[in-house]
């Protein structure tokens, strides 16, 4: 089954505490990237990485972090977490095309609360 | 500032109805736009436009896009109850930056 998976799907962490949260897709999408969804802002993109080795900042890159080793793979690292980024994360992908990424397959969230 | 804004904010018919959402954007570099449906999870693809002026179909729902007047409709006939959710219009912009609005929440009363 074509699918983004997401890991945890619920995290809570206290202030400072490294974390990582995994992403990975099993379609071979060129184009990957998370998103961050709070309340009234709708979707914000933090990174996204058109392909192996490849990333760029969105629109909130600030206090994340991302890495593209391998091409199912593309995990979002927030160094020193703090309460601001208490949010919903979602991963996404999509075959890459010359007006930019086409459809994107979202995973199911990652829900992060930072005390 | 790349802006995409959505409008109205939030809406509620009637089975039957038919509404129409609006999303208005202001980016540099326009690449394409996209309109995602986000029930309790995560967003699913609806369509995806790049030229203005040609319609996207798919059942009850179609969309067209108007890049001279920088806006794109959603419109959902004979709403159903399973219609309600949030709908997100999605702008594609420079190289591959993705740049949502806020969303439009739909809700359809039986």
């Amino acid at each position: 089954e074509a699918q983004v998976t997401q890991n945890p799907r619920y995290l809570i962490t206290v202030t400072g505490k490294k974390l990582t949260v995994t992403c990975s897709q099993n379609m071979n999408h060129e184009y990957m990237s998370w998103y961050r969804q709070d309340p009234g802002l709708g979707l914000r993109q933090i990174y996204y990485s058109m392909n192996v080795e490849v990333t760029d900042k969105g629109d909130v890159p600030e206090g994340y972090k991302v890495s593209r080793k391998e091409k199912r793979n593309f995990p979002l690292i927030l160094e020193s977490p703090s309460p601001n980024q208490t949010s919903l994360y979602f991963c996404a992908s999509s075959f890459q095309n010359p007006r930019g990424p086409s459809s994107e397959f979202f995973g199911p969230g990652t829900r992060l609360t930072v005390l | 500032e790349d802006k995409v804004v959505q409008s109205p904010l939030s809406l509620v018919v009637h089975e039957g109805d038919t509404v129409t959402l609006n999303c208005s954007y202001e980016v540099t570099n326009f690449r394409s736009l996209l309109w995602y449906k986000q029930e309790k999870k995560a967003p699913t693809f609806l369509f995806m436009l790049t030229s203005s002026g040609i319609e996207k179909k798919s059942g009850r729902l179609s969309s067209i896009l108007d890049k001279k007047e920088l806006f794109s409709i959603l419109n959902i006939t004979a709403t159903q109850t399973g219609d309600s959710a949030v709908y997100l219009c999605a702008v594609g912009v420079n190289n591959n930056d993705m740049r949502f609005g806020a969303g439009t929440r739909l809700t359809v009363k039986p």
